[in-house]
């Protein structure tokens, strides 16, 4: 069956990067498109970027200066990356499928801390 | 960037109707397509897709869920209200990115 899943450090300091995965099963990276999306605690979601089933990346421009998303399709792995992390940026980050953002991964609770 | 408003909370007695309204800032129709989707969010979870592409139901969703409208005006409707049904609903649409944009939610409280 369709799973994804995130991991990656539950904690990290200002002004560093953070690095998620997004580990899945059950379908192809190269047949689908995979997006982040992260949610502040208590607030909305927020879109962030997505790599293309072709391999290609879509950014938030708001993020785009700070964020990089790749993947490794011989582990079926998307993998995020975002540097200069501010406070503003804990969030639970979770990895969805297109079209339709149809599976949902569990999401990681990620904390920066100042 | 396409901007998605909704109201912020809805009550609703169980059993009886909850209409959920979403409007956008721009049309996100395209060749009769609407690209309006709708997602339910319940504590502690992750969203999960009711509605795609305006109305078509999505998989393993119940019929009491229905999507509706078009252009810049779309609806949500539970019909009829169950208790765990209590979430945050969110729209979301497709037609112009990036980036893919959301409502900022609509709470479904019980009366």
């Amino acid at each position: 069956q369709v799973q994804l899943k995130e991991s990656g450090p539950g904690l990290v300091q200002a002004s560093e990067t953070l690095s998620l995965t997004c580990t899945v099963s059950g379908f192809s990276l190269t047949s689908y498109h995979v997006s982040w999306v992260r949610q502040p605690p208590g607030k909305g979601l927020e879109w962030m970027g997505r790599i293309r089933s072709g391999g290609s990346t879509d950014y938030n421009s708001a993020l785009k200066s700070r964020l990089s998303i790749s993947r490794d399709t011989s582990k079926s792995q998307v993998l995020l990356k975002m540097n200069s992390l501010q406070t503003e940026d804990t969030a639970i980050y979770y990895c969805t499928r297109h079209p339709g953002m149809d599976y949902w991964g569990q999401g990681v609770m990620v904390t920066v801390s100042s | 960037d396409i901007v998605l408003t909704q109201s912020p909370a809805l009550a609703v007695s169980l059993e009886q109707r909850a209409t959920i309204s979403c409007k956008t800032s721009q049309n996100v129709d395209n060749y009769g397509i609407s690209y309006m989707h709708w997602y339910q969010q319940k504590p502690g979870q992750q969203p999960k897709l009711l509605i795609y592409e305006g109305s078509n139901l999505a998989s393993g969703i119940p019929a009491r869920f229905s999507g509706s409208g078009s252009g810049t005006d779309f609806t949500l409707t539970i019909d009829p209200v169950e208790a765990d049904d209590i979430a945050t609903y969110y729209c979301q649409q497709s037609k112009d990115y990036p980036p893919l944009t959301f409502g900022s939610g609509t709470k479904l409280e019980i009366k």
